[in-house]
């Protein structure tokens, strides 16, 4: 079975400060998407970056990059001026062999992010 | 009025109580899907439907079974309510757009607590 593998459980960053989260993940798709999710308290699963496996350079969206190798199937998550508001779980996804030829998203366990005043 | 509707939001019930988890969607994606969220274990994959007539079982499909009654309602059911089947549940939508598959739209989850 792919996987999607986020190896730390829970991170800390103090306000203002750039925090990277980290995902290894593991496709046999050659054109693919991979996507980070936030869930606050809410429980809300929000969609926080996105990128095409095909594209060479990184997403960005604010405060929010990532930092994808392709070659090693690392796409990490950079935060910079973190603020309260990013307090969350985060969850990177990839994509898996689904019936008829497409795909289904599989998701790692996610970091638990802590952002200290 | 939120595109991924998800009913009931939060469910209580004993051992071996038929639930069923309703999900309709407003945003006209062929594609609907049921995860399961436990701590530390993310989200797993249920079942999803690729359109009416498509259903197909995820990684841990044993003991629930789904419906697809319209391409805007997709409902997932436990015939027999056991405490281990104790999380919160998303539906999601995708759109079909061809490969590959793109972002997920997520209902606000429905928490079900079985004692």
């Amino acid at each position: 079975a792919q996987t999607v593998t986020q190896s730390q459980p829970e991170m800390s960053v103090q306000e203002a400060e750039t925090v990277t989260l980290s995902c290894t993940y593991d496709t046999s798709e050659s054109d693919y998407y991979l996507f980070w999710y936030k869930q606050p308290p809410s429980r809300q699963m929000i969609l926080v970056i996105r990128q095409e496996a095909y594209k060479q350079q990184n997403a960005t969206e604010n405060r929010f990059s990532v930092n994808f190798q392709k070659a090693a199937k690392s796409f990490s998550l950079k935060i910079s001026d973190s603020q309260l508001g990013d307090a969350a779980m985060y969850f990177c996804a990839s994509p898996t062999p689904a019936q008829g030829g497409s795909e289904k998203l599989v998701f790692g366990k996610g970091t638990k992010l802590t952002v200290n005043p | 009025d939120a595109d991924v509707t998800q009913t009931p939001r939060n469910r209580i019930t004993k051992t071996g109580k038929r639930i069923m988890l309703e999900c309709s969607q407003t945003k006209g994606h062929d594609r609907m899907y049921w995860y399961r969220q436990d701590p530390g274990l993310g989200l797993r994959l249920i079942y999803y439907s690729f359109d009416v007539k498509d259903i197909n079982k995820g990684e841990i499909s044993d003991g629930y079974s789904v419906s697809r009654q319209a391409q805007a309602k997709f409902s997932l059911s436990l015939e027999s309510a056991i405490p281990n089947q104790t999380a919160l549940y998303f539906c999601a939508t995708s759109v079909h757009s061809g490969s590959p598959t793109g972002e997920l739209f997520f209902g606000e989850g429905s928490r079900l607590t079985v004692l």
